[in-house]
């Protein structure tokens, strides 16, 4: 069966600081790996993908993978209170599996 | 680019009616779209891939005589609730694969169903 792990938090970070939220899964065949956002009561956005070792930057956000620990991490920097909310992982390809989700509170 | 909306984004209806919520991309076309339900403090649970022309695949312990799914354009597919029961009140989330390379799914803003 395939897995997706995230802790679920909250992971309490103040204004301005790192946060790092962290995901495994199981299914080695996983070719692409996604951070969705989603507020409370609304549906996921999309925030960052990635597909090879490394990392990848975008803004704020810097995703990394290593896929023979198949470990997927996201760090937010410069972290504000609107970044407040769950981080959803998934991975897979033609259909994702999501993990339950990180909850993040920045508070001011 | 790569927007999906949903509609309706809420719908109150009694036990025992049916209820069709649509999912349209709006500046892309979707051969494929993807129906999610989500319960309170859950994560997303896939209910079925939708392909467009063709019929659905359900993930295993969906009804799909309860659940129907049609995608007969690139730009939309409807999910029917039919006899609806209090407890497929939920939030049904559709999206779309999109149109990169990268088989990224962009999400509608989601139908909070309830049923009385």
């Amino acid at each position: 069966q395939k897995e997706v792990e995230q802790n679920s938090g909250p992971l309490s970070v103040p204004e301005g600081a790192i946060a790092s939220l962290n995901c495994t899964y199981s299914d080695r065949g996983s070719q692409s790996f996604f951070w969705y956002r989603q507020y409370s009561g609304k549906s996921p956005e999309l925030i960052m993908s990635i597909y090879s070792n490394g990392d990848k930057e975008d803004g704020r956000f810097t995703a990394q993978l290593n896929k023979a620990s198949q470990y997927v991490s996201l760090l937010i920097r410069d972290s504000q209170p609107s970044d407040s909310a769950t981080y959803l992982c998934a991975s897979g390809y033609s259909t994702l599996t999501f993990g339950k989700g990180t909850m993040l509170l920045v508070s001011p | 680019g790569a927007v999906v909306s949903q509609h309706p984004s809420r719908v109150i209806c009694k036990s025992g009616t049916s209820v069709k919520i649509e999912c349209r991309s709006l500046d892309f076309q979707a051969t494929t779209m993807f129906w999610y339900r989500q319960f309170p403090k859950q994560s997303l649970m896939l209910m079925a891939t939708s392909n467009e022309g063709s019929k659905a695949t359900y993930e295993q312990g969906v009804e799909k005589d309860k659940f129907l799914i049609n995608h007969a354009s690139l730009t939309l597919s409807t999910l029917t609730v039919t006899s609806a029961h209090p407890e497929d009140s939920s939030f049904y989330i559709c999206s779309a694969l999109g149109p990169g390379p990268y088989n990224e799914q962009f999400f509608g803003p989601g139908t909070r169903l309830t049923v009385l």
